[in-house]
């Protein structure tokens, strides 16, 4: 079943401003991860946050994560045109053997207007 | 260079054939997986290698069977297409399957169409 679920599903925003992105899950973690893919192509890592972290930076990505509310947060600041992509949540969670499993919620298709 | 590539990017046939989708990837790395992504954009693992060794199987018809000659090849080979295959499949890869190592990096994609 789906693990995260994105919030809000579309946002359009105009250049220059903020775009925050939510995440919630259901089950325990690993780690969370971000991913951004572009309309016709693969998904492309963004930033990794693990379970025992709260907080993490990466250029003008701000990710958060609050294990005790099972939710995350993707800000991306100043955005641009190029940031124009779904973004997806994903979940590392333990399965079997040891092995960790990602599960991917639906995305949040994100439009920046110049 | 590519890091992760599929082949083809684009494939087009008829019910009930027999189809199969290529993947490499360069990074040395030891795992590899195969996701759908449906037309709502929902993306679902598949299958998921270690070392050419089977580690995930989630409820998957019997029709698609992968394949790891070795461990920089994933292979996804579906027999008797349907209708409800129609989708986009990216194969990833990850340096190990650990909470530690969990980036993957994805492939193009291959949009499949059954007629």
């Amino acid at each position: 079943s789906q693990q995260g679920e994105e919030d809000p599903q579309a946002l359009s925003i105009q250049e220059g401003e903020n775009a925050t992105m939510n995440c919630s899950y259901k089950t325990s973690i690993n780690n969370l991860q971000w991913y951004r893919q572009n309309s016709g192509r693969g998904l492309v890592h963004l930033i990794l946050i693990r379970s025992n972290e709260r907080e993490k930076h990466s250029g003008r990505l701000r990710v958060t994560l609050d294990t005790s509310k099972k939710s995350s947060s993707l800000l991306i600041t100043a955005s641009r045109a190029a940031d124009t992509a779904s973004y997806f949540c994903a979940t590392g969670s333990p399965f079997s053997g040891g092995y960790n499993k990602l599960i991917f919620g639906a995305g949040t298709r994100l439009a920046v207007h110049p | 260079d590519t890091a992760v590539s599929q082949t083809p990017k684009y494939l087009v046939t008829q019910m009930g054939n027999d189809k199969s989708i290529k993947c490499e990837q360069n990074l040395g790395h030891d795992t590899m997986y195969w996701y759908k992504q449906d037309s709502k954009k929902f993306l679902k693992i598949m299958f998921s290698y270690n070392n050419k060794e089977l580690i995930i199987n989630e409820t998957v018809p019997n029709r698609f069977s992968p394949k790891s000659p070795d461990k920089a090849h994933l292979n996804l080979h579906i027999n008797s297409l349907e209708l409800g295959d129609s989708a986009v499949y990216f194969c990833a890869s990850s340096q190990g399957t650990s909470g530690e190592h969990g980036e993957q990096f994805f492939g193009p994609g291959t949009r499949l169409t059954v007629l």
